[in-house]
């Protein structure tokens, strides 16, 4: 089945760099994705990469997907207490109709 | 360029009533899906729609039902409510050309 684990949380200094992973479990999804909500908000957005590629690199956020552990990171450089909010990792599948399947979020927090 | 739309933005019914929540996709969009997220989880795929019908559907009874209109925006509709219906009911829209998949800020429910 389809099915999507992250670590709940993560504490960071404000500076460093963050790394929040994601497993899955099946490996037929078209797109993987990196979404951010802060409370009381909807999701946005960070970035997402195609499952046929192995690196994204987007401004200080790097997404890294190995296909083979089934496997996805996002790593935050130089993290700031702005970034504090839930990270969620979703998979995306395109099969005729489109779902997409998260996990539960990584809740990020940044120390100063 | 507005993004995705959703209306209303909190609502409160009680047991037994019907729901139906609104989303506008964001423009150039003509795919559009709904989400539930509960209280301290990720989002959960409800369903899908393209070309005015349901293409894909996530593990939500059949009180859970949707349209699409010719102009893509959508509605989610909840009949006979229950107390585990309460939760963050999102909206997203995405082309069917890409994966670029795009959020609403959501419309809150509380069954009482």
């Amino acid at each position: 089945g389809e099915d999507v684990e992250q670590s709940l949380f993560l504490s960071v200094r404000e500076g460093d760099s963050s790394v929040i992973n994601c497993t899955y479990t099946d490996s037929s999804s078209t797109y993987l994705y990196w979404y951010k909500q802060e409370p009381g908000a909807g999701l946005q957005l960070l970035t997402y990469i195609f499952s046929n590629m192995d690196m994204k690199q987007d401004q200080r956020l790097t997404v890294l997907l190995n296909k083979k552990d089934k496997h996805l990171s996002l790593r935050i450089a130089d993290t700031q207490t702005g970034d504090s909010a839930i990270y969620f990792c979703a998979e995306g599948f395109d099969t005729g109709g489109f779902k997409t399947i998260f996990g539960a979020g990584t809740r990020l927090f940044v120390k100063a | 360029d507005a993004g995705v739309t959703q209306s209303p933005t909190h609502l409160i019914k009680t047991r037994g009533q019907q729901v139906t929540l609104r989303c506008s996709p964001k423009s150039g969009h003509d795919t559009v899906s709904w989400y539930q997220q509960a209280l301290g989880q990720g989002p959960q795929f409800i369903f899908q729609y393209y070309e005015e019908e349901e293409r894909q559907r996530g593990n939500f009874p059949d009180r859970f039902s949707g349209h699409q209109f010719p102009n893509y925006s959508s509605e989610l509709n909840v009949n006979a409510l229950l107390l585990g219906d309460s939760a963050l009911y999102l909206c997203a829209s995405n082309s069917r050309f890409t994966g670029e998949l795009f959020f609403g800020e959501g419309s809150r429910l509380t069954v009482l």
